[in-house]
């Protein structure tokens, strides 16, 4: 079971605006920064987003990242069929006696 | 531009050790940056194994640290991932990356090689 959680799944239209979300605690992202990568099937996972909603060179504007409380949430306009991805937000957990990286579970994205 | 590559057995049998390497290329590991493993285990998510610094300072995530060693090897741009007495449980993609240091000293990968599948099973 993670330690982040994300919806399983979600989906939208080609063109529209879906939103996915990443609940933590004050172990995690209530006191860090959050990231998010796109896992494009059986590809490696890519950085999308860092510092809750800065974006690597290349990555479109279309992506965008927020962080409120100990929630964050990964943003995608104007939706492409080449965006089917699985989406990981992730951040540092330190709630056990060490410090960890930790992942949500993933959200499989469905462009309809 | 920056790569990396894993390298290694594909199958290791229960309760021996599983040894890989990863390449870097296009950037140089003495020169900072920390360095990760991560893995996936088949239509599951990502979970980080640990990371090393090019002066071979390491942290590992503490459900496997008693069974994981990360070393590096400056010399050859490389760094290497052993997980001992593996299980079944371990069968999964290996993942190396680059980890940068966010704000605040979050960590996060922005570098990732391909991948390599690694099954435990006699």
């Amino acid at each position: 079971q993670s330690v982040l959680t994300q919806p399983p799944s979600v989906s939208a239209a080609p063109g529209q605006k879906v939103t996915i979300s990443c609940s933590g605690s004050s172990s995690n992202i209530g006191n860090n920064y959050v990231s998010w990568y796109q896992q494009l099937p059986g590809t490696a996972p890519k950085l999308l987003i860092y510092d809750n909603n800065k974006r690597p060179s290349g990555i479109p504007d279309r992506f965008s990242g927020s962080k409120s409380g100990t929630s964050a949430t990964l943003g995608i306009t104007g939706l492409q069929t080449g965006d089917e991805a699985d989406y990981y937000c992730g951040t540092w957990d330190s709630s056990l006696s060490a410090g960890r990286v930790v992942f949500g579970g993933g959200t499989k994205l469905t462009v309809l | 531009q920056v790569q990396l590559q894993e390298s290694g057995p594909g199958l290791v049998k229960p309760s021996e050790t599983l040894s890989l390497t990863c390449a870097v290329s296009g950037y140089s590991i003495s020169s900072g940056y920390y360095w990760g493993w991560i893995r996936q285990p088949p239509g599951k998510g990502l979970e980080w194994i640990g990371s090393i610094y090019h002066s071979g300072s390491t942290y590992y995530n503490p459900s496997l640290k008693s069974r994981v060693t990360i070393s590096v090897d400056t010399s050859k741009n490389q760094f290497s991932l052993k997980l001992s007495s593996v299980t079944a449980a371990d069968t999964a993609v290996y993942y190396c990356a680059r980890q940068d240091i966010a704000a605040a000293g979050t960590p996060y990968f922005d570098y990732w090689g391909q991948g390599t599948l690694v099954t435990v099973s006699s």
